[in-house]
């Protein structure tokens, strides 16, 4: 694992009510993700980060806030939940901009969150 | 549209035997493709990349090639085992910074 801790792992929350989930890196890493990933559509980009305060929005970022006060740590915000927001949420880290050459996503493992 | 996808959505392999998954990407201009492997209840895991000035890259006991002409890209596992098993993604870069993940193949491996 790249020294990536999600918590927590499995959360489950009723329809209006806030959730936040925590993501925590040791590597330093500037840039952190946060994907969704639901059957049929793969892994989605919701919000990322490119260093302390500097967050900017994915493809489906509709519902979600983060933010961005340590290097270490990327919160995911969902205001109020609904069920579509039901999902496995994955955290990512990389040295560079994800997606340039030998700057690889490392992913945490993942945290299952059913809105009921 | 932007599309990665999976030629097949699951794919069955006897111990010992060599595993090829594939992938086609639709964007000609992707200059950067990353394979990982995704076991049950785990996040996604790096295997291997390839950039687009390459026509193959080889890692241990994998092996990626890509044929840019037919927008081709696929995972070669050597001496599959057990431990294999899981699901295979290919992803694509269109722009820098930017990753287009494909679905996923399942890779079985029977004993």
């Amino acid at each position: 694992d790249a020294g990536i801790t999600q918590s927590p792992r499995h959360k489950v929350t009723e329809t209006g009510t806030p959730v936040t989930l925590r993501c925590h890196q040791t590597e330093n890493h500037r840039y952190m993700y946060w994907y969704r990933q639901d059957p049929g559509h793969g892994l989605r980009l919701i919000h990322y980060s490119y260093g302390v305060k500097d967050t900017d929005k994915g493809e489906v970022s509709d519902g979600y806030s983060v933010s961005r006060s340590k290097t270490e740590d990327f919160l995911l915000t969902l205001e109020s939940a609904t069920s579509s927001q039901t999902s496995v949420y994955f955290c990512a880290i990389s040295e560079s901009a994800g997606g340039s050459y030998n700057s690889p996503l490392h992913f945490g493992n993942g945290t299952r969150l059913t809105v009921t | 549209g932007e599309s990665v996808g999976l030629h097949l959505p699951t794919l069955s392999v006897q111990e010992g035997d060599n595993s090829i998954i594939n992938c086609a990407y639709s964007n000609s201009a992707s200059d950067y493709f990353i394979w990982y492997k995704q076991e049950s209840g785990k996040g996604p895991q790096f295997i291997i990349d390839i950039r687009s000035n390459m026509d193959k890259r080889q890692g241990q006991r994998v092996t990626v090639l890509l044929n840019k002409t037919v927008k081709h890209l696929s995972l070669q596992i050597a001496a599959t085992q057990p431990g294999d098993s899981a699901v295979y993604f290919c992803a694509e870069t269109p722009i820098p910074g930017k990753l287009i993940f494909g679905q996923g193949t399942t890779l079985q491996v029977k004993p």
